[in-house]
């Protein structure tokens, strides 16, 4: 089973900021790595997929990059309604497909 | 628009039994593949299982193997997963989430449904 390790736990940041959120795999998926947002109550949200592309109706300020074993999403300038749980997810070596722990990315 | 609507959740007892339901719209149903993800409370997500876009194809988490059967009613545009010998760590919610491509097994999820809480506790 594929493990990812996303790095740190918790980003503090402030609008306006640019984020880096890590994701690691216990070994090479190639590109086949997604990132997806969540908010409180709300079910998550596809943001990027296949590494580096973005999904339908993503901001320009989301992007993805990485292959192999390390992955960073990058959101250039936060925006408020940008805080939230961050998870990258593999679907190279399935099943099972995995998740990260997620990251969350809150107000500093 | 595309909407996925979950039903089914509640409360029941370890050993119970619960079906879940999955009402799709806004795309061709029967020409995308469909997975069941959990997320225990305050917890990750968990994918639990996957059915193709045809049935042939059906996939479980370990730890549900033997205890969930997924299935789909392409007629009905509806997925379904019935859970059995339900346990405590099974208390999540449930989202149906819908593949990216058609007739394909991508395992890239663009659109979700609201979830149901399934609370297994005596």
């Amino acid at each position: 089973e594929i493990v990812l390790t996303q790095s740190p736990a918790t980003l503090s940041l402030s609008p306006g900021d640019r984020a880096t959120l890590s994701c690691r795999a216990s070994q090479s998926i190639s590109s086949y790595l997604a990132w997806y947002q969540q908010k409180p109550g709300q079910a998550p949200r596809l943001l990027i997929y296949d590494a580096s592309n973005r999904a339908t109706g993503i901001p320009a300020r989301f992007s993805g990059s990485g292959s192999g074993t390390d992955f960073t999403l990058t959101i250039s300038s936060l925006e408020p309604e940008d805080f939230a749980l961050y998870y990258c997810q593999q679907r190279v070596h399935w099943p099972p497909i995995t998740f990260g722990q997620g990251t969350r990315l809150e107000i500093k | 628009e595309v909407q996925l609507v979950e039903s089914g959740g509640g409360l029941v007892q370890p050993g119970g039994s619960l079906r879940l339901s999955c009402a799709a719209s806004g795309f061709t149903f029967s020409s995308y593949s469909m997975n069941w993800v959990r997320q225990a409370p305050g917890k990750g997500l968990e994918w639990v299982s996957f059915v193709s876009f045809d049935s042939n194809i059906i996939h479980y988490t370990d730890s549900v193997k033997g205890r969930f059967t997924v299935s789909r009613d392409n007629a009905k545009n509806s997925l379904h997963l019935q859970m059995n010998s339900l346990r405590a760590e099974d208390t999540a919610v449930y989202y149906c989430a819908k593949t990216t491509l058609e007739n394909g097994h991508d395992q890239n999820f663009d659109y979700w449904g609201q979830g149901t809480l399934v609370t297994v506790s005596s």
